[in-house]
């Protein structure tokens, strides 16, 4: 079976500090991988997603970057964060002609 | 018209009601419309979906009611428990691309 691996759970960061959490998909090949941001008491905000390794799609301009590196793995990174990066993270993954989406347990995220 | 409109922003119940949660779209190439569940502190699964060929889904206490024409559709959640507490989620796409989410329902069901 299919699972989803994203860490850490949480995470609280001073203002400028870098940033890295990883999702790791097993049980599947070429995946679809999505990275969402949850505010607090707001919706789904899609900030990136791939179709394969080293294809990266941005949905909202910010000082925020992905990668992947491997097929099932992917990254979201940060060189400087911002107060309003704080939020909840949640990592996705979908497969086939519907677009089911298998979401990870999420990182919350505090920038201090 | 890439947005997917839903209200309300929370709902309260007690045990046994029908709450009910309205999403709305605009644009008419979207053909799949699923509901997903979020418990706190978890990610989002997927709850129940629907096409636009049927006016109606139900899955156990979970039914959707699409109006095609009104380019609406609607959650409802029959004999509602304290367990269904959750915030909820609209969701459509078009063509399998990717899906675009609503601002989320937050429901609570009192004993």
């Amino acid at each position: 079976s299919q699972t989803i691996h994203q860490w850490p759970a949480t995470l609280v960061q001073p203002v400028g500090s870098p940033l890295s959490l990883e999702c790791t998909v097993e049980g599947t090949s070429n995946p679809n991988l999505y990275w969402y941001r949850q505010a607090a008491g707001r919706g789904l905000q899609l900030l990136f997603y791939s179709v394969g390794i080293g294809q990266i799609s941005s949905e909202v301009p910010q000082n925020l970057s992905a990668s992947r590196p491997q097929d099932r793995q992917f990254i979201l990174s940060s060189k400087k964060l911002l107060l309003s990066d704080s939020g909840f993270y949640l990592c996705a993954w979908g497969q086939g002609a519907v677009e089911k989406l298998f979401f990870g347990s999420g990182t919350q995220l505090s920038v201090l | 018209q890439q947005q997917v409109k839903q209200s309300p922003q929370s709902l309260i119940v007690q045990k046994g009601g029908i709450p009910i949660i309205n999403c709305a779209y605009e644009n008419t190439a979207f053909d799949y419309f699923p509901w997903y569940q979020q418990f706190p502190g978890k990610g989002p699964a997927l709850l129940i979906a629907i096409r636009p060929d049927v006016s109606e889904k139900k899955e156990g206490r979970f039914t959707i009611s699409f109006n095609k024409s009104a380019k609406q559709f609607s959650l409802h959640i029959m004999d509602s428990q304290p367990g269904d507490s959750a915030t909820y989620f609209c969701a459509a796409s078009k063509n399998t691309d990717k899906l675009i989410f609503g601002t989320g329902t937050r429901l609570q069901v009192f004993p």
